[in-house]
């Protein structure tokens, strides 16, 4: 257990729709990261928050978005679904913004976009 | 831009035995970070082994350990005394030194133990 923690663990939508994931760092982390994992495009970077503030941008599309709240945790937000969307969603924490800093992985939360 | 390249789609190895998976990357960085990552069937990311480009002395731990060529840009994954275990995909990852460190992920070799 990475002491990173996502949910919901699996959802089932459909096209056009809007999801919300959600995710919790470790205890202590101020940077969060999400990722998608796809069969097609593999695993890729879409965002990452340092202490509440957006700190790098990915391959993330203009009908997702993201925010990290007070408490230090984040929520991706998926707009207008597509099939094409349907993926895991990893959420990985990290200490702070520093290099040095390794980063740790949620469970994920698998999308289906039927 | 960074690339991270694995050409094993699937590889296999008996219990007991030890197998090495590659990775090779390109990038004009002088500062960057290696990573091997472990994906089971439970599809958690679990770090297995981290490197250090600017350190010459090779990443251990446990059974695990890397051959890291910074001039060849390769950085392979040595198993010893594979486990059932182990039997999950691992995912070879790049991360440019500074303040924006997110992982560039390589497609994955599929990794199974037989007993």
């Amino acid at each position: 257990d990475s002491g990173v923690t996502q949910t919901p663990k699996h959802l089932i939508t459909a096209t056009g729709q809007r999801v919300t994931l959600r995710c919790s760092p470790r205890s202590g982390d101020l940077s969060v990261y999400w990722y998608q994992q796809s069969l097609d495009q593999g695993l890729q970077f879409l965002i990452q928050y340092y202490n509440g503030e957006e700190r790098a941008k990915g391959n993330i599309l203009e009908r997702f978005s993201a925010q990290q709240f007070p408490d230090l945790h984040s929520e991706l937000n998926l707009s207008s679904l597509e099939l094409g969307d349907s993926a895991l969603y990893f959420c990985a924490s990290s200490v702070g913004d520093d290099d040095q800093e390794t980063q740790y992985f949620g469970p994920g939360t698998r999308l289906l976009v039927l | 831009a960074q690339t991270v390249t694995q050409s094993q789609p699937e590889m296999s190895v008996q219990e007991a035995e030890t197998v090495t998976l590659s990775c090779t990357y390109d990038t004009s960085e002088s500062n960057y970070y290696l990573f091997w990552y472990k994906q089971p069937p439970s599809r958690q990311m679990i770090l297995v082994i981290r490197q250090e480009a600017y350190k010459q002395q090779n990443a251990t731990e446990n059974r695990f350990s890397v051959n890291f060529q910074k001039a060849a840009k390769s950085f392979s994954l040595k198993i010893s005394d594979s486990q059932l275990g182990d039997t999950a995909m691992y995912f070879c990852a790049f991360m440019k030194g500074g303040s924006q460190g997110n992982l560039i992920f390589g497609k994955g070799t599929k990794l199974s133990v037989k007993p």
